[in-house]
């Protein structure tokens, strides 16, 4: 399924690394999300973008810095991240922003995350 | 009061059985309301969407009750294929967008 797709798939950095994250979705669709998913906690919107403007920034520190040069592509670029931020990050788009009554999201297959 | 909230289980069933998943979230004015799956180490899919008159897939049946914030997901004839984590998702508008809360989810393992 090739839907949303998002590499590295696997992830291992130092604190003081800088990498990006990369997602690419091939729905033809208007918005895109980071999440962020910790153990045993629900999943966290991080950021949305819709027709590659950024609509929400749910209060997530700046050492996530997303960018979003089209509709169809989004980054995630780390640094200077703390062990804390080790988790699964899920990338997501839908048709239209989740405003809609029964907006649905397609999730791509995550970045499992460690930072050392 | 947590904004969705779930059994985290784990709920462990011999195949054919019926199993219920049950959550509750606390925003009387949310708008809309589904069910993600969740397989280990993958990402989550939209299972169904839940319907104020409820609505039935197959061996799936999701139910809404507005009045007391609770949306449930019956799961009949149990298959290996449906142990997973259930996630309940709550659509909450605020301002001019629409935020889609996810609950931590419910997990379900299904034995032969």
């Amino acid at each position: 399924e090739t839907g949303v797709t998002q590499t590295p798939r696997h992830l291992v950095m130092g604190m003081t690394n800088k990498k990006s994250l990369k997602c690419e979705q091939h729905l033809g669709h208007n918005a895109m999300y980071w999440y962020k998913q910790s153990a045993k906690k629900p999943l966290e919107l991080m950021f949305v973008y819709n027709f590659k403007e950024q609509t929400e920034n749910n209060s997530v520190p700046s050492r996530f810095s997303p960018e979003c040069p089209n509709s169809s592509h989004l980054f995630l670029h780390l640094h200077t991240l703390q062990p804390e931020d080790s988790a699964l990050y899920l990338c997501a788009s839908s048709q239209e922003m989740a405003g809609s009554t029964n907006e649905k999201l397609f999730f791509g297959s995550g970045t499992q995350l460690s930072v050392l | 009061r947590k904004e969705v909230e779930q059994d985290p289980g784990p709920f462990n069933v011999p195949e054919g059985a019926t199993v219920a998943f049950n959550c509750t979230y606390s925003n009387s004015a949310s708008q809309s309301f589904f069910w993600y799956r969740q397989d280990c180490r993958k990402e989550p899919k939209l299972l169904m969407s839940v319907y104020s008159s409820g609505n039935e897939d197959g061996r799936f049946t999701a139910q809404l009750n507005r009045a007391s914030q609770y949306i449930s997901l019956l799961i009949r004839d149990s298959k290996l294929s449906d142990s997973a984590t259930y996630l309940c998702v709550v659509l909450n508008y605020g301002g001019s967008q629409g935020n889609l809360i996810f609950g931590k989810g419910t997990k379900l393992s299904v034995k032969p």
